[in-house]
């Protein structure tokens, strides 16, 4: 069974850009798509996008441009890059690895946004 | 395609049935509707996938059912571990969205 572990930094000023990893293990990444979900604390969860293994993506309109995922399947990785933070953006960052039927989620990583 | 999860807040007892309401503003295509369970702390966990189909290792007593924009999560004679925060998520179309979930609370 693909697991998932979620990596950076937990805590970022305003206006910086965060730069999150996955790592994947026990599964091939050429056979997920690869999202990011996120969830405020005390809130619920907002899908980020996803990443195909081949390159292709597909983010939230309501990132408005902030937002790059990528694959290294050299690596095993998947990554998040959210520019110009605000405090709006803090949330635990959890990577999602789906098939058609089956669901893997990171255990998430909380990113506070603060100076 | 906005989720509206109902009701916000559920009061049950161990071994009593729930039902939970999630209705689409539009069609869900292909009825890609998820249902998935969160507990605090924790990462959500995948119950129900395709509107009605259990993911692998979920109890028989959790069953999805609808189609179109109405579709149902039920929970037949709820152990204590199924007290949690379930939220329902469309993937059928882009952008994928997420119902602002039920809290199913002991009573």
């Amino acid at each position: 069974q693909v697991q998932l572990q979620e990596s950076g930094p937990g805590l970022v000023k305003p206006s910086e850009t965060l730069s999150l990893t996955c790592t994947v293990s026990g599964g091939s990444i050429s056979d997920y798509s690869w999202h990011w979900v996120r969830q405020p604390p005390g809130k619920g969860l907002e899908w980020l996008g996803y990443v195909y293994s081949t390159g292709s993506t597909n983010y939230n309109p309501s990132l408005k441009s902030r937002v790059i995922m990528s694959v290294d399947r050299s690596n095993y990785q998947v990554s998040l890059k959210l520019t110009s933070l605000t405090a709006a953006d803090t949330a635990v960052y959890y990577c999602v690895g789906a098939t058609d039927d089956s669901h893997y989620w990171g255990q998430g990583t909380l990113v506070t946004v603060s100076s | 395609i906005v989720l509206s999860q109902s009701p916000g807040t559920l009061s049950s007892s161990p071994g009593e049935g729930a039902t939970l309401s999630c209705r689409a503003s539009q069609a869900v295509t292909s009825n890609n509707l998820a249902w998935y369970q969160q507990k605090p702390g924790r990462a959500p966990r995948l119950l129900i996938s395709g509107a009605s189909s259990r993911a692998t290792g979920i109890p028989d007593r959790f069953s999805g059912s609808g189609s179109g924009t109405d579709f149902t999560l039920t929970i037949s004679r709820l152990a204590p571990e199924d007290f949690a925060v379930y939220y329902c998520l469309q993937y059928g179309s882009s952008p994928y969205t997420f119902g602002q979930g039920t809290k199913l609370e002991i009573k």
